[in-house]
């Protein structure tokens, strides 16, 4: 099946600083990518929708100042968590949109001290 | 918006036991529904999809699921589990927008423990 890798696996990084999550589609492209965040116990939230050679598609509630989202090849999207909080520690999820379904990265965990 | 629910967050049960996860949603138009698991320390991966059809899915290991439109429910099963069920279990939709590709809206789990 197909691949999608996350980088780094855990981040801890210190408030104010900020931190950027790699999403790879590694045998397949992916014009479009998603951004998910999970948090303890609940579901996850899409935050964004991330195309190829064009701006991200927030979610309502979801600071595109704060997270930036780039989609720069058919293989890679990153997502940069600017001015990093500790509110912002969390779980964040990629999904590359392959023929038919998502395939889902296996998460980055941040945590923001 | 689209919104939803699963009705447990929480079962066990014993090994060959049957088993039916609930999953309502909220959404008037039309969807294409998901069931996902998550074993531990493992990617999310998809058990099985509606899209159109037959409204009674199989999916991989054993599950299926049937998408009742009046009830707008779209429920798990299994006959018989296995200790290896053990993981998280989450529902999901998205609204159809014909061949695009859209967001996931995620219930919020249910955690299945399978006692040997």
């Amino acid at each position: 099946g197909a691949v999608v890798s996350q980088h780094p696996s855990r981040v801890i990084c210190k408030s104010g600083t900020s931190v950027k999550i790699e999403c790879r589609s590694l045998d397949f492209q992916a014009t479009t990518m998603f951004w998910y965040r999970q948090f303890p116990k609940k579901s996850l939230m899409l935050m964004a929708t991330s195309n190829e050679g064009s701006k991200a598609t927030y979610e309502q509630g979801v600071e595109k100042d704060k997270f930036l989202i780039n989609h720069a090849s058919l293989t890679l999207s990153t997502l940069t968590v600017t001015s990093a909080h500790p509110e912002d520690s969390s779980f964040y999820i990629c999904s590359a949109m392959g023929r038919y379904e998502q395939y889902f990265g296996p998460g980055t965990r941040l945590t923001v001290t | 918006a689209q919104s939803v629910s699963q009705h447990n967050h929480h079962v066990i049960l014993s090994e060959a036991a049957s088993l039916e996860l609930g999953c309502n949603y909220s959404y008037g138009g039309t969807v294409n529904l998901f069931w996902y698991v998550q074993y531990p320390g493992q990617h999310l991966q998809l058990l099985l999809k509606y899209f159109s059809g037959d409204p009674l899915v199989k999916g991989i290991k054993g599950f299926e699921a049937e998408f009742i439109k009046s009830k707008f429910s779209f429920n798990l099963r299994k006959p018989s589990v296995q200790w290896s069920d053990t993981a998280e279990y989450f529902c999901a939709v998205t609204s159809y927008s014909g061949g695009g590709a859209d967001g996931l809206t995620f219930g919020k789990g249910t955690h299945l423990i399978i006692q040997p």
